[in-house]
């Protein structure tokens, strides 16, 4: 039972550049998010996807897209990379439909710079 | 957005002594209250989900209390030792209107000096 996994672990950009950040769970849960997680500012909500077939935005969506390609797998599309997008991206995802009292399970972070 | 504050933003602690800290957050359309530990270059891990008033929960040597009431949680290490050294983040779950989701505070940073 590998929980929840993220590809790449780094990854350098230019700016402009696109990139898909992968992200999949086997623990059968119907939603799931993307974080970015910046110096001083804790984690910043995205996007989410309570189940799949459905997304919605976050807190910080600008210059994202994301795709909730089946239920184990949400991927994070950057596509037009800024150097204000260099941080590390987390993918979590929780039982059911995500409700209040389930906690939120974190995969291992991407680390992306853009220069 | 919800407004979580987290206080202090770090501290340090000498082992075998006791700690706590604060998350405050808007007491209206409360549903939840998650705590996570991050341990430096790990991911987050849930370590409680709290959803009534007067809420205690308990973890070895770790406990957290929540008011509802007054919009406030407060995380306790109890002997503190080495490998509580982590960043404690507080998350408060709002209602829909405020968006059905998370919301993450700035953490507090706990350093246990052996």
């Amino acid at each position: 039972n590998a929980g929840v996994t993220q590809t790449p672990k780094f990854q350098v950009l230019k700016t402009g550049q696109s990139m898909t950040l992968q992200c999949a769970q086997d623990m059968n849960h119907n939603s799931m998010y993307w974080y970015r997680q910046d110096p001083g500012m804790g984690l910043r909500l995205i996007y989410y996807s309570a189940s799949e077939g459905t997304t919605d935005k976050g807190e910080v969506p600008n210059g994202y897209n994301v795709s909730r390609l089946n239920k184990r797998e949400f991927s994070l599309r950057l596509e037009s990379a800024a150097p204000s997008q260099t941080s590390v991206y987390f993918c979590a995802s929780s039982e059911l439909t995500g409700g209040p009292a389930y906690e939120q399970y974190f995969g291992p972070g991407t680390r992306l710079t853009v220069t | 957005i919800l407004n979580v504050e987290q206080s202090p933003q770090s501290l340090h602690v000498q082992e075998g002594d006791s700690t706590n800290f604060t998350c405050s957050f808007p007491s209206s359309n409360f549903y939840a209250l998650h705590w996570y530990r991050w341990e430096t270059a790990k991911s987050p891990e849930a370590l409680f989900v709290m959803t009534l008033n007067g809420d205690e929960k308990k973890k070895g040597r770790i406990s957290a209390t929540l008011n509802t009431k007054e919009g406030y949680s407060y995380l306790y290490i109890k002997g503190s030792q080495p490998e509580d050294s982590a960043t404690y983040l507080c998350a408060p779950w709002a209602d829909k209107a405020a968006g059905n989701k998370l919301t993450f505070g700035g953490g507090t940073r706990v350093l246990v000096k052996p």
